[in-house]
C-alpha cells in the first residue's frame, strides 16, 4: 500500500461522537486526499491537503474537518458522527499535482 | 456534469480468456487517465495509466487504449487469471494541473474456472 496506513481499520460508534480517522505515510509525499466509498457512488474526495497546514474541500466535506500538521499525517474528523457517514475511508497519497494517487488499506466506519 | 462511468457493471470471464473492460468520459478537458483494481477488502490498487497525449499504454498483461475522439477508455487483460477477479475503476484528471482524481462506480471482473 505504498507506505500508507490507516487508523483505526474498523471503527463502531454511536450518532453524535466525534471520531477521528487517521492516515499516516512513510513516502514524504506532497499530497494528500480522503475518500469515502459507497455503492453505487464509487469513490467521493472529502478533503485534500497540498501541503503542512494546506487544505481544501472536495466535493463531499460537508460534516467533515481535517488537519495536517506533518507532512507524514493527515487526521479526518467527523465532529459529529451521523449515520449517514458510514462508509468506508480511504486515504491516498501522491507526488506530484498530476500524479498517480496511491491509496491505504481503508478504515471501514460504521455509525449507529 | 462532468462524469466518468462505466459501461457494464459484471463482467464474467473464462480463465485464460482476455478481458476488455471499457470506461467513457465526458470531459475532454481531461488528460491523465488511470486504472486501478481493489479487491475486496483493501483499497485501490494502481494497474496503469495513460496520458492523453498518448492512445495505447502496454504493462504486464495488460493494456490501456485511449480513443479521445469518443472520450473512451478500454483495459485490456491477457489471459486473464483467478486472481484478476476484482472490481475496476478508471479515473481522470483534468488538465491545467489539477489534481482532483474523478472515479467512475467500477466494474466487477469474475473469472470463471
Amino acid at each position: 500500500d505504498a507506505g500508507i496506513t490507516q487508523s483505526p481499520r474498523h471503527k463502531v460508534t454511536e450518532t453524535g461522537t466525534p471520531v477521528t480517522l487517521r492516515c499516516h505515510q512513510t513516502e514524504n509525499h506532497r499530497y494528500m486526499y480522503w475518500y469515502r466509498q459507497d455503492p453505487g457512488h464509487g469513490l467521493r474526495l472529502i478533503h485534500y491537503s497540498y501541503g503542512v497546514k494546506d487544505t481544501d474541500k472536495g466535493e463531499v466535506s460537508d460534516g467533515y474537518s481535517v488537519s495536517r500538521s506533518k507532512t507524514e499525517d493527515f487526521l479526518l474528523t467527523l465532529e459529529s458522527a451521523t449515520s449517514s457517514q458510514t462508509s468506508v475511508y480511504f486515504c491516498a497519497i501522491t507526488g506530484g499535482k498530476a500524479d498517480t494517487q496511491y491509496f491505504g488499506p481503508g478504515t471501514r466506519l460504521t455509525v449507529l | 456534469g462532468e462524469s466518468v462511468g462505466l459501461h457494464l457493471p459484471t463482467l464474467s470471464v473464462q480463465e485464460g480468456d482476455n478481458s476488455i473492460i471499457n470506461c467513457a468520459y465526458s470531459n475532454s478537458a481531461s488528460d491523465y487517465f488511470i486504472w486501478y483494481k481493489q479487491e475486496s477488502g483493501k483499497g485501490p490498487q494502481f494497474i496503469i495509466d495513460i496520458r492523453s497525449n498518448m492512445d495505447k499504454r502496454q504493462g504486464q498483461r495488460v493494456t490501456v487504449l485511449l480513443n479521445k475522439t469518443v472520450k473512451h477508455l478500454s483495459l485490456q487483460i491477457a489471459a486473464t487469471q483467478p486472481g484478476d477477479s476484482a472490481v475496476y475503476f478508471c479515473a481522470e484528471i483534468l488538465g491545467g494541473g489539477g489534481n482532483k482524481l474523478t472515479f467512475g462506480t467500477g466494474t466487477q471482473l469474475k473469472v470463471e474456472l
